[in-house]
């Protein structure tokens, strides 16, 4: 079965950090680009991050730049987001999400995880 | 960087109906459309792909039509289990976005 499990959130202070992980299984996790997707209480989804599936090429929203890093090992077949100087606004459910590419290359974000909770507060 | 725009944000339906959600992107995308249905407490899921492409195992009266700016997304039979909230993405730019939402609830 295809299958993306998110963990690492929790509740952490204003500016403190967060290592969340993403791990894969049920397909070649290696040859797919991985994005970073949350959704804050009551709001919308908001892409955070991309990253190839080599791990050489990687974009981030505006938001998070500077702060977040995205990263990933393919022989663990695991993604992460290192998330730095945290923000209240940074407070949202963090999912994972596979890219696939069709053949003429529309990208679409096919499988998804079910999501992990970061909390910033005092 | 593109800016998604969904309209309504919210609509009300009954079972039967035949809806419609309209995506505009603040620049052409050409086909670079997706749509997403999402449920309370669960993780989005894929309906539609490069505009009108439907994922499998999506159900046909899903439809999705468009390009450049204007996207639609047709549910041409509304059913009980599709009250939920719908998002389109452009995947035109290597900046992901997702319009705002749509909420699709019961009339």
């Amino acid at each position: 079965e295809v299958q993306l499990v998110e963990s690492g959130g929790g509740l952490v202070q204003p500016g403190g950090s967060l290592r969340l992980s993403c791990a894969a299984s049920g397909f070649t996790f290696s040859s797919y680009e991985m994005n970073w997707v949350r959704q804050a209480p009551g709001k919308g989804l908001e892409w955070v991050s991309y990253i190839s599936s080599s791990g050489s090429t990687i974009y981030y929203a505006d938001s998070v730049k500077g702060r977040f890093t995205i990263s990933r090992d393919n022989a663990k077949n695991s993604l992460y987001l290192q998330m730095n100087s945290l923000r209240a606004e940074d407070t949202a459910v963090y999912y994972c999400a596979r890219e696939t590419a069709t053949r003429i290359y529309y990208y679409y974000m096919d499988v998804w995880g079910k999501g992990t909770t970061v909390t910033v507060s005092s | 960087d593109i800016q998604m725009t969904q309209s309504p944000s919210s609509l009300s339906a009954s079972v039967g109906d035949r809806v419609t959600i309209t995506c505009r992107a603040s620049q052409s995308i050409s086909s670079y459309l997706n749509w997403y249905q999402q449920k309370p407490g669960k993780a989005p899921k894929l309906l539609i792909y490069a505009a009108s492409s439907l994922q499998s195992g999506v159900p046909s009266r899903f439809s999705g039509s468009g390009s450049g700016t204007d996207f639609t997304l047709t549910i041409s039979s509304l059913q009980p289990e599709d009250f939920a909230t719908y998002y389109c993405q452009q995947s035109y730019s290597t900046l992901r976005a997702f319009g705002g939402g749509t909420k699709v609830e019961i009339k």
